[in-house]
């Protein structure tokens, strides 16, 4: 069925360490990616996105990669700050659902100063 | 914070009693949504509304109930029959929820959180 596995499910890094978020999907016909950060009792907000026929995407200093033949795409974030602490959420959208996202489960980053 | 608002931001009710929850938005998207989360979890989609006066069931749809009869507001009901209501409500929209669309973006609204007791 429609799926989204997310790991880890907590990170811990030191202030300027670099951290890797990884999301699997089931679904081969997903065509878009995004990736929400949600700090404490807050909205989640967009970071970044990437669609099915793109490989990697950068922002300053978050990239996403996707691997469309192995259904997985990855966050990765460089130089993290204090402020990136957060909880950070993976989805998929699914074509055969009205365009519906599936969520990962979130993880929550810690960054130490 | 403009754009996608929701309200109250903490609402208290007490078990057997049915309340609503308001979603409103400026943004003219056509697709609204409605998710719940709960600690350690990601967030299950409750309803969604692609077109006014249409919505389809999410993957949590028991005990809920909504309606679409504007294009800016999408109410969630929680019914009595929803078995562990308490959560915290996210309302989404997004610029059209069918295929072809030129933007999947999601945008969220700030979250309504809901105990019961």
């Amino acid at each position: 069925g429609e799926n989204v596995e997310q790991h880890p499910s907590t990170l811990s890094v030191q202030e300027g360490d670099s951290a890797v978020i990884k999301c699997t999907y089931s679904d081969s016909a997903s065509n878009y990616f995004p990736w929400y950060k949600q700090e404490l009792g807050k909205r989640p907000q967009l970071i970044i996105d990437i669609r099915s026929n793109v490989g990697e995407k950068k922002d300053q200093r978050i990239a996403v990669t996707l691997n469309k033949t192995a259904k997985h795409f990855s966050l990765h974030i460089t130089e993290t700050q204090p402020e990136d602490s957060a909880v950070y959420f993976c989805a998929a959208r699914y074509n055969n659902q009205g365009g519906k996202l599936i969520f990962g489960q979130g993880t929550e980053l810690s960054v130490k100063p | 914070d403009g754009g996608i608002t929701q309200s109250p931001k903490y609402l208290f009710r007490k078990e057997g009693q049915n309340v609503t929850l308001s979603c409103e938005q400026n943004l003219n998207h056509d697709a609204m949504y409605w998710y719940r989360q709960d600690p350690g979890q990601g967030l299950r989609l409750i309803y969604y509304s692609q077109i006014v006066n249409d919505f389809q069931k999410g993957d949590i749809a028991e005990g809920y109930s909504v309606s679409r009869e504007k294009k800016e507001s999408f109410p969630l009901t929680v019914t009595s029959a929803q078995k562990n209501p308490t959560a915290f409500y996210l309302c989404a929209s997004s610029m059209r929820g069918l295929a072809g669309a030129s933007s999947y973006e999601q945008y969220f609204g700030p979250g309504t959180r809901l105990t019961v007791t």
